[in-house]
């Protein structure tokens, strides 16, 4: 168990439809990251939060939006899906910047 | 941003035979890190690399930095079915503190 807390588990939806994934770090951790993984595309970092602000983006989508709130936990949004976005999606959490990241156990999000 | 490269894509082995999966990256990388993730389960970090030529053992798992810090290997002796999931280099990403993985070795281990 990292420590790092996902919810829901799995998540079944319908094509045009919005879901929001919540992450909640570990214990003082200020840094939440988000990643999608798929079987063809591997694991690719979508956006990092860190102490309520945004630090860094990477291969996220405009239909996708994130958040860190002040008790630190985040939420991933995602509108107007596509089958295309069936996938696993991990948050992870670390305490500062490049420090070993800790990934929860993802939400698998089907998309029909 | 920076990519790593990861082979092979899949190594199926009997139990008892040793593995190796390579990292590669076409520029300088200031550290590297390593994770495993089991089927079904989450990825979970293994271990850091951060000097040239760097060498650092886990039990039957060694990790090797290159002298050029653009290579980085793990090598399981004696593999068991506990060693099965896919294994995942990571090197620093476009941000600051974000990390660029590769598409991972998934190791296969028959009894």
């Amino acid at each position: 168990d990292s420590g790092v807390t996902q919810t829901p588990k799995h998540l079944i939806t319908a094509t045009g439809q919005r879901v929001t994934l919540r992450c909640s770090p570990r214990s003082g951790d200020l840094s939440v990251y988000w990643y999608q993984q798929s079987l063809d595309q591997g694991l690719q970092f979508l956006i990092q939060y860190y102490n309520g602000e945004e630090r860094a983006k990477g291969n996220i989508l405009e239909r996708f939006s994130a958040q860190q709130f002040p008790d630190l936990h985040s939420e991933l949004n995602l509108s107007s899906l596509e089958l295309g976005d069936s996938a696993l999606y991990f948050c992870a959490s670390s305490v500062g910047f490049r420090d070993t990241q800790y990934f929860g156990p993802g939400t698998r999000l089907t998309v029909l | 941003g920076q990519q790593v490269m990861q082979i092979p894509q899949y190594q199926h082995v009997q139990e008892g035979e040793d593995f190796t999966t390579y990292c590669n990256s076409s520029t300088t990388l200031s550290n590297i890190q390593w994770y495993k993730q089991r089927p079904g389960g989450h990825p979970v970090f293994l271990i850091q690399l951060v000097k040239s030529g760097e060498v650092k053992k886990q039990k039957r798992l060694t990790f090797q930095f290159g002298e050029a810090k653009k290579n980085s290997s793990l090598h399981i002796t004696a593999t068991q079915t506990t060693d099965v999931g896919t294994y995942f280099c990571a090197g620093p990403g476009s941000g600051y503190s974000t990390l660029t993985f590769g598409k991972g070795t998934m190791l296969l281990v028959s009894p």
